[in-house]
């Protein structure tokens, strides 16, 4: 997979936007970007994916900038239920859905 | 909907014992991907089940380790001869038909404590 560097923790305030960082410079052109998060004693659960353009679905939101080197994940309204940890991936075109999670982002919402 | 079920949830198992893990795809996910995770390490991939094709087993750590998906359906993972380097939380996502091998669908997962 693409190398992705994501901070190792941060705060949000409940009822804020979360926005979460992830810098992917050496991704190619036809590899998507994924988020996915995992919280305490759960399975990892899919939030979005997106290639070039932005991306909003019932969970969050997927900015991803014009030359695609870094994304940033937007949680609009964070709760006290989206603690978890952030994984930013890059699946390589041919790794058959062999996902391979990095350290993430731990993410804590507080009151 | 139900989401993918694994059960049991937790097993204790003595070393040398051997295990079986269940997993309960979304009904009409084609593809089925055991992984593991270890505290506090990412995921590792085990084995993945394509419709009929023949199972990709390139990532079990050994031969030990052994998944069968019977009907297309159900998947067990069996671990024979437990060790307790298998302690670990073991994870099962199916994905549905027509989109992406990357937008998986996991179960809670099976803690594994061999003691």
């Amino acid at each position: 997979d693409a190398k992705t560097t994501q901070p190792t923790s941060m705060d949000c305030a409940e009822g804020r936007a979360a926005n979460l960082p992830c810098n992917h410079s050496t991704i190619s052109g036809n590899e998507y970007v994924y988020w996915y998060r995992q919280i305490h004693s759960q399975g990892p659960q899919y939030i979005i994916h997106g290639l070039k353009n932005n991306e909003t679905n019932e969970m969050a939101s997927l900015i991803i900038t014009e030359d695609r080197k870094s994304s940033t994940l937007i949680l609009p309204h964070a709760t006290l239920r989206d603690t978890a940890v952030y994984y930013c991936i890059v699946p390589l075109a041919d790794s058959w859905g062999k996902l391979q999670f990095g350290a993430g982002t731990q993410v804590v919402v507080t009151p | 909907g139900a989401g993918v079920s694994q059960s049991p949830s937790n097993k204790v198992t003595e070393k040398g014992k051997d295990v079986e893990l269940r997993c309960d795809p979304i009904s009409g996910h084609t593809a089925l991907y055991w992984y593991r995770q270890s505290l506090g390490q990412g995921l590792e991939f085990l084995i993945y089940f394509q419709g009929n094709s023949a199972p990709d087993k390139s990532g079990l750590p050994s031969d030990r380790f052994s998944a069968e998906r019977t009907g297309g359906s159900v998947s067990t993972l069996t671990i024979q001869r437990t060790q307790q380097e298998d302690s670990a939380v073991y994870l099962c996502a199916s994905i549905p038909d027509r989109v992406s091998a990357d937008t998986q669908y996991f179960g809670p997962g099976t803690r594994l404590t061999v003691l």
